[in-house]
């Protein structure tokens, strides 16, 4: 079974330039959810995808965009950046498979930490 | 604005003892409930999940739910500093609220040998 994988693992922008994000979710999960965790803070909900499309959003901006894969891969994307922007961005999966575990868990890549200049 | 709440810690526990973190949320319509374990500079692990009132236990660990109280806990039996961490905890909503999970900040975790 592969986990949830991201990339890249740094990264370094200046204020107003574009980033994406790329996600791989976990063998068999067809959900990805994106967070947003501040230092010393919480993970805050961006987006959820599921079979391609938006499925709940939180209480981010609309220059926080995202993309699903017919893969179930998932892109996140944000423009023009700001430095408040600067956080580790989490991936998690989530999705039936017969185990055990409950649709409803989300299980988190390692994070893209961005850092604005 | 819906809301996780939990003390931020950090609670210090000597080795061997029981671990009591605490957790209350403000959304009635929650469903779901998750700790995730989240050492200094890796991505949240889930260790537990619980859906219904009452105690549900995994090894050292042991999730509690009272939805009339709106309070969620999870206790670690016989601490070891490997589980020295940060806590989160977390509540999933139901239906159109399904798909946002809405995370505490976190309750930070020592065990002193």
């Amino acid at each position: 079974e592969t986990g949830v994988t991201q990339s890249p693992t740094h990264l370094i922008k200046t204020r107003g330039q574009q980033v994406t994000l790329r996600c791989s979710s976990q063998s068999g999960h067809n959900t990805v959810s994106w967070y947003q965790q501040a230092l010393g803070q919480g993970p805050q909900f961006i987006f959820q995808y599921y079979r391609e499309e938006e499925n709940g959003r939180g209480n981010f901006p609309p220059r926080f965009s995202g993309l699903q894969f017919p893969n179930y891969s998932s892109e996140l994307n944000v423009n023009a950046l700001e430095l408040d922007d600067s956080a580790l961005y989490l991936c998690a999966s989530s999705g039936w498979t017969g185990e055990k575990s409950s649709y409803n868990e989300q299980f988190f890549g390692p994070g893209t930490r961005l850092t604005v200049l | 604005q819906k809301e996780v709440e939990q003390n931020s810690g950090p609670l210090s526990v000597p080795e061997g003892a029981i671990a009591s973190l605490n957790c209350t949320y403000s959304d009635r319509g929650s469903q779901s409930f998750f700790w995730y374990r989240q050492y200094s500079g890796k991505s949240p692990e889930l260790i537990m999940s619980i859906y219904s009132n009452g105690d549900k236990e995994d090894g050292r660990f042991t999730a509690q739910l009272n939805k009339a109280s709106q309070y969620v806990s999870l206790l670690i039996r016989d601490s070891q500093p490997s589980d020295s961490a940060t806590y989160l905890c977390a509540a999933q909503g139901a239906y159109s609220s399904a798909s946002k999970i809405i995370f505490g900040s976190g309750t930070r975790l020592s065990i002193r040998p």
